[in-house]
């Protein structure tokens, strides 16, 4: 089945900085790549995401790049504050089997 | 309109004790889906069901039964409880169509098993 591997794990950034989060999935067939935010003690939100036909997409100060050939996706958010902070999940998806990443911690300090 | 919603928001069970979580939406979605989550690992699909009267395994089914009997509500039972199944539930559901993989999340429903 697909895996998807999420890193870093952690980051920490300045407020008005850039953070970038990175996927890898295995199935070349995955067609759908969402991104999702999780505060605390709530659900996932999605934030943005990307089909297999579009290498990006921007939405504000958020943008997600997509590499098919090398089987990678990108998360960018720029001038970041302190509301971005949370954990964000990717996702690659095939016909609605969905497989997360561990997800990654935010942390934009004022 | 509430979208997803998930019951109860915290359950603290014994080894062996059974319970069912209900997860209700009120957007008129065709697709529903149970995940777990637990740290470090992301969420992983339980079980999910195409519509009503409908269910299929995802990637870790065992421990699980589902039923979809309407199709606003999706439930999740745990005939056995083990500890192993302490974790945090999540219900997801989508619409049919071109925006059919945009799931959108519950609450979710943290479960302790001692």
């Amino acid at each position: 089945g697909e895996n998807v591997e999420q890193h870093p794990s952690t980051l920490s950034v300045q407020e008005g900085d850039s953070a970038v989060i990175k996927c890898t999935y295995s199935d070349s067939a995955s067609n759908y790549f969402p991104w999702y935010k999780q505060e605390l003690g709530k659900g996932p939100q999605l934030i943005i995401d990307i089909r297999s036909n579009v290498g990006e997409k921007k939405d504000q100060r958020i943008a997600v790049t997509l590499n098919k050939t090398a089987k990678h996706f990108s998360l960018h958010i720029t001038e970041t504050q302190p509301e971005d902070s949370a954990v964000y999940f990717c996702a690659a998806s095939i016909n609605n089997d969905m497989r997360f990443g561990a997800g990654t911690r935010l942390t934009v300090k004022p | 309109n509430a979208g997803v919603t998930q019951t109860p928001k915290f359950r603290v069970l014994k080894t062996g004790q059974s319970m069912t979580l209900l997860c209700a939406q009120d957007m008129n979605h065709e697709y529903m889906y149970w995940y777990r989550q637990d740290p470090g690992m992301g969420l992983r699909l339980i079980h999910y069901s195409v519509g009503e009267g409908t269910t299929a395994k995802g990637e870790v089914p065992d421990g699980y039964n589902v039923s979809r009997l309407k199709k606003q509500n999706f439930l999740l039972g745990l005939e056995s409880a083990a500890p192993s199944q302490t974790s945090v539930y999540f219900c997801a559901s989508s619409s049919s169509g071109l925006r059919q993989e945009t799931q959108y999340f519950g609450p979710g429903t943290r479960l302790l098993v001692l």
